[in-house]
Parts: structure tokens; C-alpha cells; sequence
């Protein structure tokens, strides 16, 4: 069964150095790779999109890589803020009607 | 509007009641999707609207639960003699266009709580 696996422990970095999300899944040939952010009682909101072609995209401190080799997909946050604390989902489009999404990682960036 | 609009934005009922929950698209956005997102669980997806058909329903859990959409904007799902597994936040969002590299816009959900 197709699966989308983000690691569900929560990860605490320092204000300033770079987090690293990890997304990984199987059984899928997606075309393109989706990452959210949501804070508590709130939807989704869209951060980057990133295509089976490319193998890096950035916006501002943001940059997600692509490997469609390794089925895995790496979401960094360069000089992290205590703003950026929020629960990050991967999200893959298995049949072309709905996007799939991991059950995210919860991130929290401490002063 | 500029936004996808839920209401309520919470909701408790009785275990055996039937409830309806709203979706305002953003304006002109073609597609509509329904998710469940439970207490510490992943987003589910539910069901997807192009215009007012559903060509994809595979997700609604039971025949308790149905949705349309009309005049190809606002949609409603309801569900019928709700049940405590039920509850869950209920996440509507659209999308321009239809399957493909849409980015989706989500609304701040409905927190629907079956007592």
C-alpha cells in the first residue's frame, strides 16, 4: 500500500541553525512533491511545490531537495526562528484527484 | 472571497444527530476537497469536487456521510446519526483548477465534537 512517512517524534532545534524534515514514502511515481505548515487550530498552508524533475527548490529561508531514487524528500529551514514552530506535512498526488499527505513533524525552534 | 470559509468553526452534537458542515471557496476556484483530520492523526481525504460532480468519493468513510456542492461553489457535508468516532476537525480547501500540481488553499476547519 502506498505510504508517506514523516518522522513523528517531535524535533527541537536552536534559534539560528538549519532543521532538516524528512519525508519519506513508497509505492508511489508522483510527479510532484507538496510541503505544508500548520499551527494549532489552523488548515494547512502551502510552502513550496517541487517537481520528479528537479532535484532542489528555495524560497527565502526554505529549501526542499527530491530524490526520486531514494523516495525521500528533505525540507530545510535555515536560520531558524521561534516563529517557524509550526507542524510541517509532506503531501503527494497518488491518482491526480487528491493530494496525500503524511501525518507531519512537529517542529519547535527555541530561543 | 479571499479565503476558504468553514462554519461553524466548532460544532458539538449528540451522538445520533445529524450535523452539516459549510465550504465558501475562494472565488472561482474550480476544485473543492473534503479532509478529516483527527486528534494526532494525518490529514484523510474525504472527497473532491470538479464544478458540482464528485468524480472522486472513495474516502468518505460510510453511507452516513454525503456532500454536494452547488452552483459550483459552496459545498455541504453532512453526517448523518453522527457518531463519537466522528469527531475530528473537518477541513475543506480548493484548489483553481482540477487534478495536477494545484496548490491547495485550506480553511481553518470545523471542529466537530460527538458526545
Amino acid at each position: 500500500s502506498q505510504k508517506i512517512e514523516q518522522n513523528s517524534e517531535a524535533l527541537n532545534i536552536q534559534e539560528g541553525k538549519t532543521a532538516t524534515l524528512t519525508c519519506n514514502y513508497t509505492n508511489y511515481s508522483p510527479a510532484y512533491l507538496q510541503w505544508y505548515r500548520q499551527d494549532p487550530g489552523r488548515g494547512p498552508v502551502f510552502l513550496l511545490l517541487i517537481r520528479e524533475n528537479e532535484k532542489e527548490k528555495r524560497k527565502e529561508r526554505l529549501k526542499v531537495t527530491f530524490d526520486t531514487t531514494l523516495k525521500q524528500s528533505l525540507f530545510h529551514i535555515t536560520a531558524s526562528q521561534p516563529a517557524d514552530s509550526a507542524t510541517y506535512l509532506c503531501a503527494l498526488d497518488p491518482s491526480g484527484y487528491a493530494l496525500n499527505f503524511g501525518k507531519g513533524t512537529s517542529l519547535l525552534v527555541t530561543p | 472571497g479571499a479565503g476558504v470559509s468553514q462554519s461553524p468553526s466548532n460544532k458539538v452534537t449528540e451522538k445520533g444527530k445529524d450535523v452539516e458542515l459549510r465550504c465558501d471557496p475562494i472565488s472561482g476556484h474550480t476544485a473543492l476537497y473534503w479532509y478529516r483530520q483527527s486528534l494526532g492523526q494525518g490529514l484523510e481525504f474525504l472527497i473532491y469536487f470538479q464544478g458540482n460532480s464528485a468524480p472522486d468519493k472513495s474516502g468518505l468513510p460510510s453511507d452516513r456521510f454525503s456532500a454536494e456542492r452547488t452552483g459550483g461553489s459552496v459545498s455541504t457535508l453532512t453526517i448523518q446519526r453522527t457518531q463519537q468516532e466522528d469527531s475530528a476537525v473537518y477541513l475543506c480547501a480548493s484548489s483553481p483548477e482540477g487534478p495536477g500540481a494545484n496548490v491547495l488553499t485550506f480553511g481553518a476547519g470545523s471542529r466537530l465534537t460527538v458526545l
